[in-house]
């Protein structure tokens, strides 16, 4: 089944202790996403990856990092948790490049709660 | 990214048909429109994209007038289960982001 898999899904920590969430597509997809949605914000980029080695921040990546090592994962890594970064964070994949142009496949989101 | 407007909430009935609008202006001319729908705790689902004038598929119709300024998102005999919240996005590129979309309430 082609999908997008988060993990964790729930995770409850503490300012200031690292931590990495994990993203991992099994479509073959150029294109990956990081957002994170807040209650009246809608979901706002945090940063994306054209391709393998290829990744470049979007709206609102301060505190955040992310590495593309491989086609089909894309970690997001919290280096000093803040509780401001407590919020709903999703990931995403699309075939191209270009993922105005094509559809975007969203993961199931990670529930943070920083402390 | 072109910005968007689109209303904030939307009430409407089983069986009746829902009509979203979306103006966008300052749309390019390579700009796509794409549309999303969001259940509560899930991830954002693709619904539609087109480039002009109408596309349908079989869940929903997308209306884009000649000048592109605007495009209507249009959802036949909705169900409860379609209460949900609906993004347009328009743009070409790498960098998207969501506004805070339209939440469709449907009643019984």
């Amino acid at each position: 089944e082609a999908q997008v898999t988060q993990n964790p899904r729930y995770l409850i920590t503490v300012t200031g202790k690292k931590l990495t969430v994990t993203c991992s597509q099994n479509m073959n997809h150029e294109y990956m996403s990081w957002y994170r949605q807040d209650p009246g914000l809608g979901l706002r980029q945090i940063y994306y990856s054209m391709n393998v080695e290829v990744t470049d921040k979007g709206d609102v990546p301060e505190g955040y990092k992310v590495s593309r090592k491989e086609k089909r994962n894309f970690p997001l890594i919290l280096e000093s948790p803040s509780p401001n970064q407590t919020s709903l964070y999703f990931c995403a994949s699309s075939l191209s490049g270009d993922p105005s142009s094509y559809e975007q496949y969203f993961g199931p989101g990670t529930r943070l709660t920083v402390t | 990214l072109a910005k968007t407007t689109q209303p904030i909430s939307m009430d409407s009935y089983e069986g009746q048909e829902v009509n979203i609008t979306c103006s966008h202006n300052n749309i390019a001319t390579n700009d796509y429109i794409t549309w999303y729908q969001q259940f509560p705790s899930q991830g954002p689902r693709f619904i539609i994209q087109g480039y002009k004038t109408k596309v349908t598929n079989e869940v929903a119709s997308l209306f884009i007038p000649a000048d592109r300024k605007s495009s209507t998102l249009s959802l036949p005999r909705v169900s409860l289960s379609d209460t949900a919240v609906y993004y347009c996005l328009v743009g070409v590129g790498y960098k998207l982001s969501f506004g805070a979309g339209t939440t469709v309430t449907v009643r019984a």
